[in-house]
């Protein structure tokens, strides 16, 4: 079964810091991966998306990497602002079928002045 | 204008009601789904589209019909609502063939 598992589930961070989530896969056979970013009361939206031959993408002060090899990929957020407070969802699609994405459940980030 | 559109934004019924759930999109994508979206669960799939003829069954499709009346509109009805369906109700689109999805704003519904 396509599983992706997020950690931490909650980060508090200061604002101005950095902090990075980690995103596991089991999604097989794998073809990209999307960060998304939910604020409260929201849709999710897309922040970045990586193939399997890209092990790194940036989008502003976000930048997510991927290692292929070890099904794992991490979002890392440079000097925080209040408005990063949100949750953020890591999502695997598999290639052929049906292009059906699976969710992580997200890690909850709050950035604290 | 919102390219994914969501009515109602709240809505609260009474168990045993039929509550129908609207999307419409002008972003012109063939694919459309429905997800809900629980504390501490993420957000799962109860049913997609990949154009007006097709519909599928997702993770969690019982106790939920839908309807897509054309491609911009894909509704979610609860024939029969109960207290466990209370949840944050999510539309989404996608490019026939792409993966990035667009999410409308959501549909905070209480069955009380």
């Amino acid at each position: 079964k396509n599983q992706v598992e997020q950690s931490p589930q909650s980060l508090i961070i200061l604002e101005g810091k950095n902090c990075t989530l980690q995103c596991n896969y089991t999604v097989s056979p794998f073809s990209n991966l999307r960060w998304y970013k939910q604020d409260t009361g929201r849709g999710p939206v897309s922040l970045t998306i990586m193939t399997f031959s890209e092990n790194t993408k940036s989008n502003g002060r976000y930048t997510a990497t991927l290692d292929a090899d070890t099904k794992q990929s991490s979002l890392h957020i440079t000097a925080s602002q209040l408005s990063d407070s949100a949750s953020y969802i890591c999502v695997v699609s598999a290639s052929g079928g049906s292009y059906i994405p699976t969710f992580g459940r997200g890690t909850s980030l709050i950035v604290h002045p | 204008d919102a390219d994914v559109t969501q009515t109602p934004r709240n809505r609260i019924t009474k168990t045993g009601k039929r509550i129908m759930l609207e999307c419409s999109q002008t972003k012109g994508h063939d694919r459309m789904y429905w997800y809900r979206q629980d504390p501490g669960l993420g957000l799962r799939l109860i049913y997609y589209s990949f154009d007006v003829k097709d519909i599928n069954k997702g993770e969690i499709s019982d106790g939920y019909s839908v309807s897509r009346q054309a491609q911009a509109k894909f509704s979610l009805s609860l024939e029969s609502a109960i207290p466990n369906q209370t949840a944050l109700y999510f539309c989404a689109t996608s490019l026939l063939g792409g993966n990035t999805q667009y999410f409308g704003p959501g549909t905070r519904l209480t069955v009380l």
